[in-house]
């Protein structure tokens, strides 16, 4: 079957951090550039950050997360990652990992999300 | 405030034909391709157009996509009742050098 799930997720407090992890299935995971999106509840989507499929070399940040957060991916265990740090409450939302059909934002294949909160 | 702007609410009753737009300006939407996505209540985004026009396999053709200058379209004809749900639309934005998203259009089928 081809999948994505993400794990990680849970109850933080302001400055600390996490790592996001997104288990691929059932596809070439290196082949494909990964994405992490994220959404507060009740509220749209936000990007936060991309990699480039095979070596991952190429990397995009959104400016809310420029400098905290890192993306980067194992593709011999065929997972993406999201390490978090500095973490602030309005990083609190739910994480989608998702797969790129074409150029950096169709993604076609979507994970049911880890959330993430960050209270004190 | 998100970079491209849709309308908050459409509706529509079944079998009817109803559009969403999504208006950005010349760094997004003007020098960018748009991809559409149908979020239903308690589940993660579908994909429903991207580059534009372009279906991926499994979305039926009664949802189409357009694009004209700074701005996108998302058409859906003969409205279902399953078609309610949030959409939102996306591009490239070459001054940010990332993705952005619009705010989410809810539909409701009346």
């Amino acid at each position: 079957e081809v999948r994505l799930l993400e794990s990680g997720g849970g109850l933080l407090k302001p400055g600390g951090s996490l790592r996001l992890s997104c288990a691929a299935s059932g596809f070439t995971f290196s082949s494909y550039a990964m994405t992490w999106v994220r959404q507060v509840p009740g509220k749209g989507l936000e990007w936060v950050s991309s990699l480039s499929g095979s070596g991952g070399t190429t990397t995009y940040y959104a400016d809310s997360v420029k400098g905290r957060f890192i993306i980067s991916r194992e593709n011999s265990k065929k997972t993406l990652f999201l390490q978090m740090n500095t973490l602030r409450a309005e990083d609190t939302a739910v994480y989608y990992c998702a797969r790129s059909l074409s150029g950096w934002y169709s993604y076609d294949l979507w994970g049911q999300g880890t959330l993430v909160t960050v209270s004190s | 405030q998100p970079v491209l702007t849709q309308p908050p609410s459409a509706s529509g009753t079944p079998g009817q034909r109803v559009t969403i737009s999504c208006s950005g300006s010349s760094s997004n939407i003007g020098s960018n391709t748009v991809s559409w996505y149908q979020q239903l209540p308690g589940t993660a985004p579908k994909l429903l157009i991207y580059s534009n026009n372009q279906r991926p396999s499994g979305v039926p053709d009664r949802i189409s996509g357009s694009k004209s200058g700074t701005s996108a379209s998302l058409a859906i004809s003969g409205l279902q009742s399953e078609d309610e749900a949030d959409y939102y639309c996306a591009a490239w934005d070459d001054s940010l050098n990332g993705v952005v998203f619009g705010g989410g259009t809810k539909l409701t089928v009346l």
